[in-house]
């Protein structure tokens, strides 16, 4: 069965610093993967996807990720934290190989920025 | 814009009763989900569907039944409801397409039961 596995439930960082968000995935075949973010009291919204393309993926707000199968990850990462991208996000990988099939979440990692 | 609505942002119902969680999109999504949210554990998948009158067991289904009559709206039901169902409930709505992954969230009800 598919899974994904967020390595830190928590992380802190300071305005302006890197952000890194780590998520290993556990697939019998090429997966797809994705990365939702939860802000307080609002809905979850699709902040990137990778679908077997190309292996470095852009989202909004300035966030990426990078598919790397050697290493079995899908780490999100953004040069430079803003005080707007405190919120929780989740790892996200398809059941199966196929359009149409449910999501697995992760457990979720909030992020919280200093001033 | 999509649009997700969830029949309420509150809910507090006594052990036993039964208690309904209402649903409706607005983007003529063929496939609708509900989840539970629990801290450190995620979202976890309750039932599924992908068409009217047709539903699917997720990951967690015992416990709740849901229905679909119409194909805007999904009712997730809580036959009787034991405090272990207290949770944050998630709704989401998606097309039966390449974009499927894309699911559209509801801002979720929370629900107590005392």
């Amino acid at each position: 069965a598919q899974s994904v596995t967020q390595l830190d439930s928590h992380v802190s960082v300071s305005e302006g610093t890197p952000v890194l968000l780590r998520c290993n995935y556990s697939s019998s075949y090429s997966p797809s993967l994705f990365w939702y973010v939860q802000h307080p009291n609002k809905g979850l919204q699709l902040l990137l996807k990778y679908t077997s393309a190309a292996t470095l993926v852009k989202g909004i707000n300035g966030f990426e990720a990078e598919f790397k199968k050697s290493e079995t990850s899908f780490h999100l990462t953004k040069p430079s934290a803003h005080m707007s991208d405190a919120a929780e996000y989740f790892c996200v990988v398809s059941r199966a190989n196929s359009g149409n099939t449910p999501l697995v979440f992760g457990k979720g990692t909030r992020l919280s920025v200093i001033a | 814009d999509v649009k997700v609505t969830q029949s309420s942002r509150y809910l507090v119902k006594r052990t036993g009763e039964k208690v309904f969680l209402e649903c409706v999109q607005d983007m003529d999504h063929e496939n609708m989900f509900w989840y539970r949210q629990d801290p450190g554990l995620g979202l976890r998948l309750i039932y599924f569907s992908y068409d009217v009158k047709m539903k699917e067991k997720g990951d967690i289904p015992e416990g709740y039944s849901v229905s679909r009559e119409k194909k805007e709206r999904f009712s997730l039901i809580l036959e009787s409801a034991s405090t272990n169902q207290t949770s944050m409930y998630l709704c989401a709505s998606s097309f039966q397409t390449v974009r499927a992954y894309e699911q559209y969230f509801g801002p979720g009800t929370r629900l107590t039961v005392t």
